[in-house]
């Protein structure tokens, strides 16, 4: 019972540093998405992917890059991470058109010094 | 303007007793879904409960229910019999326009829960 596994857990970067993040969902589900949480703000959409081979950008894209490797799996690349990219990143994905809800990995926490 | 507002950033309840945790909405769409989610501390998004825009009844799931108020755009959770486990953060999001094939949710801030003995 995978559902949707995140890598890594925890990561430390230095301004500057490139790293990518991992998502892949085991549900067969079309859609896929990465969110950002910080305190206060709830969770803010970074990027989606409606399908295999399509992504789109959210409300706060700036700074990253996603790519859709394939059905099963979806990766956020910080190119220069930079200090306003700490944050704790959560990858979903869904099924339903509109009554699917989201199934969440467990959270990648980031810092960037 | 803010699409989803939780105007309580937190909440205390007493053990046993129900609580009412607020969440407005704002869209022009005539379809759309809301959504519950809970967040312990661990860090985890537990789905709770979804309620469409043309459900004619409130949802409910077990100890969990959704104030519907369409007129109003309001969409408040509903935990009765409050449980020491039940303390948490809890997101209300909406889905616009699934007829587009953009799926994702949009969140409001989170009300934290704290329930005490």
């Amino acid at each position: 019972n995978a559902g949707v596994t995140q890598t890594p857990k925890f990561q430390v970067l230095k301004t500057g540093q490139s790293m990518t993040l991992q998502c892949a969902q085991d549900m067969n589900h079309n859609s896929m998405y990465w969110y950002r949480q910080d305190p206060g703000m709830g969770l803010r959409l970074i990027y989606y992917s409606a399908s295999e081979g399509t992504t789109d950008k959210g409300e706060v894209p700036n700074g990253y890059n996603v790519s859709r490797l394939n059905k099963r799996e979806f990766s956020l690349r910080l190119e220069s991470a930079a200090p306003s990219q700490t944050s704790v990143y959560f990858c979903a994905s869904s099924q339903g058109p509109i009554t699917g809800e989201l199934f969440f990995g467990e959270g990648s926490r980031l810092t960037v010094l | 303007a803010q699409k989803i507002t939780q105007t309580q950033p937190g909440m205390f309840v007493q053990e046993k007793e129900a609580v009412t945790l607020d969440c407005t909405y704002d869209t022009s769409d005539p379809s759309y879904g809301l959504f519950w989610y809970k967040q312990p501390s661990s860090g985890e998004m537990i789905f709770l409960i979804y309620q469409g825009s043309y459900d004619q009844q409130n949802a409910t799931e077990g100890r969990y229910s959704l104030n519907f108020q369409k007129a109003r755009k309001s969409a408040n959770l509903v935990i009765s019999a409050s449980q020491l486990g039940d303390s948490a953060m809890y997101f209300c999001a909406m889905r616009e326009s699934p007829g587009t094939g953009r799926r994702a949710l949009t969140f409001g801030s989170g009300t934290r829960l704290q329930v005490q003995p």
